[in-house]
């Protein structure tokens, strides 16, 4: 049990243009979803934290207006880039915490690699 | 505040060796610790967690890890690498509880090579 899954895995998009990401928990609700960018032999960086039916939370640096995100009900989250640039591409993960379970378990999504032409 | 440092952005060992990827920590309240692996274009997979219980952790596929206070470091260790452990790994902190529980901390990565 327990899975994510991200849709689509991959997604190439002209400059300028937006690109939505989907996060599906399929086993299980999910309270909160996260979102994080990786770059290429980079770590992970958290983007945002998503809530259900609430305003996601941003980490600082994270532009909120450029990447828009979505949670509305309990088995999905969505990440729009809005005018997506080059500098966008990346690997995007979300994950998905089982709703009231301990806080400290996060499962992962395979992953939506974006790029940018 | 919490950070995580790993120590060694690639580590290679042989075959049937020790494998040995170090973490080290910083937090200002008592941590949980994890760690993942990465395999080329997918998601993250859990191998073990730390969540003050036993400070021995053992995980999927022969890992496990020690969590050391005085020393703040969460290492991992396998006795025995395989072909397959070839892989990304990576360390994570989150907060146990307070308006940054459930926030993961990645460090940098450790990429493992296993050479035949």
């Amino acid at each position: 049990g327990a899975v994510v899954s991200q849709h689509p895995s991959r997604v190439i998009c002209k400059s300028g243009t937006s690109v939505k990401i989907e996060c599906r928990s399929l086993d299980f609700q999910a309270t909160t979803m996260f979102w994080y960018r990786q770059f290429p032999k980079q770590s992970l960086m958290l983007m945002a934290t998503s809530n259900e039916g609430s305003k996601a939370t941003y980490e600082q640096g994270v532009e909120k207006d450029k990447f828009l995100i979505n949670h509305a009900s309990l088995t999905l989250s969505t990440l729009t880039v809005t005018s997506a640039h080059p500098e966008d591409s990346s690997f995007y993960i979300c994950s998905a915490r089982r709703s009231g379970q301990k806080q400290e378990t996060q499962y992962f999504g395979p992953g939506t690699r974006l790029l940018v032409l | 505040a919490q950070s995580v440092t790993q120590l060694g952005s690639h580590v290679s060992v042989s075959e049937g060796a020790l494998v040995l990827l170090r973490c080290n920590y910083s937090s200002s309240v008592p941590p949980y610790l994890f760690w993942y692996v990465q395999y080329p274009n997918q998601g993250l997979q859990l191998l073990l967690k730390y969540t003050s219980a036993a400070t021995l952790v053992k995980g999927i596929n022969g890992f496990e890890a020690e969590f050391k206070k005085s020393e703040t470091s969460f290492h991992l260790t396998k006795p025995s690498a395989h072909m397959s452990d070839a892989a990304e790994y990576f360390c994570a902190v989150s907060a146990q509880r307070g308006n940054q529980g459930g926030k993961l901390i990645f460090g940098q990565g450790t990429e493992l090579s296993v050479k035949p």
